[in-house]
Order: C-alpha cells, then sequence, then structure tokens
C-alpha cells in the first residue's frame, strides 16, 4: 500500500545554514514523488518532481531532492536557508491507479522556520 | 492572472446547513480534484474529476457532492454540515491523470468552521 512519511513535523534552521527535510515513501510501483511548499493561508505550490528522469532533481528557489530508490527516500535539501523559506511543505507520492486518476498520497507536511 | 479561484475564503456554517464551495480554473485543465487539509494529516482527497461530466470519489467523499458541467468549474457541496467538516478545502487542477510537468496547480482555499 502507499504512504509517505516526513520524519520531522518541525525543522527550525538558522539563516544561511543547510535545510534538509526528510521523506520516506512506500509503493508498489514505480512512482512520481513531488515536494510542495505551503505558505502561511495559501495554497500549495509545486517546488520538484521526479519522474525516473534523473535521481537528482533541481527545483525552484534553490531546493533540490534526490531519489534513493534503495532507501525508498526522497529528501528535500537547500544549502542556505532563507527567511522566506518558512513554511510547510509535504512530500507527495503519485502512483498509476486503475482508475482513471492517479492515486495521490500526501505526507502530513513539516513545517520549517528559520531564524534570523 | 491564470490559475484556480475558490471562493468564498472562509465561511461559518451551523451544523445541518448546506453550501456549496466553488472552484473554478482558466487553465483548460481535464482533471480536477478537491481535497480536505486537516492538522497532521496532510491533504485528503474528497472526489475528482477527469474530464467534463465525469466524477469520481476520493479517499473521504462521505458528505460531500459534486458535478462537473464545465471544463472550467468544478463546486463542491456540502448536502448537511457536521463539525467534522471543519476544514481547509482545497480545490486543484492539472493537465494530466499524474499533475503533468507542472504538478497540480491549487487554489488558496477555503477555510470552513462548522459550529
Amino acid at each position: 500500500a502507499q504512504s509517505v512519511t516526513q520524519l520531522d513535523s518541525h525543522v527550525s534552521v538558522s539563516e544561511g545554514t543547510p535545510v534538509l527535510l526528510r521523506c520516506n515513501y512506500s509503493s508498489s510501483y514505480s512512482p512520481s514523488l513531488f515536494w510542495y511548499v505551503q505558505h502561511p493561508n495559501k495554497g500549495l505550490q509545486l517546488l520538484l518532481k521526479y519522474t525516473s528522469a534523473a535521481t537528482l532533481v533541481k527545483g525552484i528557489n534553490g531546493f533540490e531532492a534526490e531519489f534513493k530508490k534503495s532507501e525508498t527516500s526522497f529528501h528535500l535539501t537547500k544549502p542556505s536557508a532563507h527567511m522566506s523559506d518558512a513554511a510547510e511543505y509535504f512530500c507527495v507520492v503519485s502512483e498509476m491507479a486503475e482508475t482513471s486518476y492517479d492515486k495521490v498520497i500526501f505526507g502530513p507536511g513539516t513545517s520549517l522556520s528559520v531564524i534570523p | 492572472n491564470a490559475g484556480v479561484t475558490q471562493t468564498p475564503k472562509f465561511q461559518v456554517l451551523k451544523t445541518g446547513q448546506s453550501m456549496t464551495l466553488q472552484c473554478a480554473q482558466d487553465m483548460n485543465h481535464e482533471y480536477m480534484s478537491w481535497y480536505r487539509q486537516d492538522p497532521g494529516m496532510g491533504l485528503r482527497l474528497i472526489h475528482y474529476s477527469v474530464g467534463a461530466g465525469i466524477t469520481d470519489q476520493g479517499e473521504v467523499p462521505n458528505g460531500y457532492n459534486v458535478s462537473r458541467s464545465t471544463t472550467e468549474d468544478f463546486p463542491l457541496r456540502l448536502l448537511s454540515a457536521a463539525p467534522s467538516q471543519t476544514s481547509v478545502y482545497f480545490c486543484a487542477s492539472s493537465q494530466s491523470r499524474d499533475g503533468g510537468f507542472f504538478g497540480y496547480t491549487f487554489g488558496s482555499g477555503t477555510r470552513l468552521t462548522v459550529v
């Protein structure tokens, strides 16, 4: 069965230091993997997407994620945190289903705080 | 600006009342969906549509109804509101079943409180 685990419900980093948000998934097939960001009182915005073309995926705002099949992980990283990165981050798994709409599972989210 | 528009942004209902949450997109996306977001649970799929006239149930469909008469609009109806339906509701659209290259486009949400 599909599932998504975000290992930290809250992460706090200092401005200018690296960011690591962890995501592990389980999927019966070859999934598509996403990271979305949600700023306060806003909708979700796509950061990046993995679809088997390359294991290291670069997204917007300097974020990137590496797909590691052996570890079933898709951790999100950024070399240097900015104050504007403070938000909620969701890891998402999508796999083709027998229905006409892919089965999409959202992780519970990780809240990122950035300390000046 | 192109995107997904949700109305209203905030709503308070009394138990037993009904209402419709509106969702409209201007990107000609075939796929549209409704999610609810509850603390610590991520987003859960309520209903989805793969084109005008075609809808299906998601993970948590009970108490909700949808229709898709046009490509642009995908309203969500609460038939008889219950306190358990207090949540933030998001409408999303995409160009393909897996979200496509650009992923799902989300509206800014409707915060619903049922008292």
